[in-house]
């Protein structure tokens, strides 16, 4: 059974800071994985899809790296900033096709704190 | 105009009540998902639609039931209500595209669902 793991559970840096989340999953057969952002009372915010075949994906300040093998993911944001603050969740899809259709498999989150 | 909508946002209700949440979207995708959130557990999936003839149970189906009305419109019941379906719930969609591969999930800004 896959198998989702965030790591810190909970961060908290100074602004302009360079920081990188952790993501580990057991089954590295996985078909993509996702990073989302949740904020207070709002919904879940795609931040970066990164297929199954590639190795990283970015998007302004961020960047998602994906090492099948070793089951990891990193998001790395670079110059932090307070309106960075919310929890970021990891999700990958499991190679089982027929189980649940396209599951999402979430970890439980990081929440970040960026202090001005 | 927000992508995927969901109604009510926020609702207390109590126990043996039937509660209905809805869920729009405007993105033509022809598959979505209903999960809920509940604190350090991460998202779980309820049920999911391929189409509109096509409804499957996820992980955690007992004591909710769904209608998928149109391509746009998947709703999710709770029949008789009770305390521990208190939680978040999200309305996700995704584009299929052919064969069985994964496409990103949008979701929607979620309903908090409380019941007493």
């Amino acid at each position: 059974k896959q198998e989702v793991t965030q790591i810190p559970a909970a961060l908290s840096v100074p602004e302009g800071e360079n920081l990188v989340l952790n993501c580990s999953f057991t089954d590295s057969a996985i078909y993509n994985l996702q990073w989302f952002r949740q904020d207070p009372g709002k919904g879940l915010t795609s931040l970066l899809l990164i297929q199954s075949s590639q190795r990283e994906q970015t998007s302004g300040r961020l960047n998602a790296s994906l090492d099948k093998s070793s089951g990891r993911s990193t998001l790395y944001i670079a110059a932090s900033q307070p309106g960075d603050s919310a929890t970021y969740l990891c999700a990958v899809i499991p190679p089982t096709y027929a189980e649940y259709g396209n599951k999402l498999v979430f970890g439980a989150g990081t929440i970040l704190r960026v202090k001005s | 105009d927000a992508d995927v909508t969901q109604t009510p946002r926020n609702r207390i209700t109590k126990t043996g009540k039937r509660i209905m949440l809805e869920c729009s979207q405007t993105k033509g995708h022809d598959r979505m998902y209903w999960y809920r959130q509940d604190p350090g557990l991460g998202l779980q999936l309820i049920y999911y639609s391929f189409d509109v003839k096509d409804i499957n149970k996820g992980e955690i189906s007992d004591g909710y039931s769904v209608s998928r009305q149109a391509q746009a419109k998947f709703s999710l019941s709770l029949e008789s209500a009770i305390p521990n379906q208190t939680a978040l719930y999200f309305c996700a969609t995704s584009d299929g595209g052919r064969g069985q591969g994964y496409n990103e999930q949008f979701f929607g800004p979620g309903t908090r669902l409380t019941v007493l």
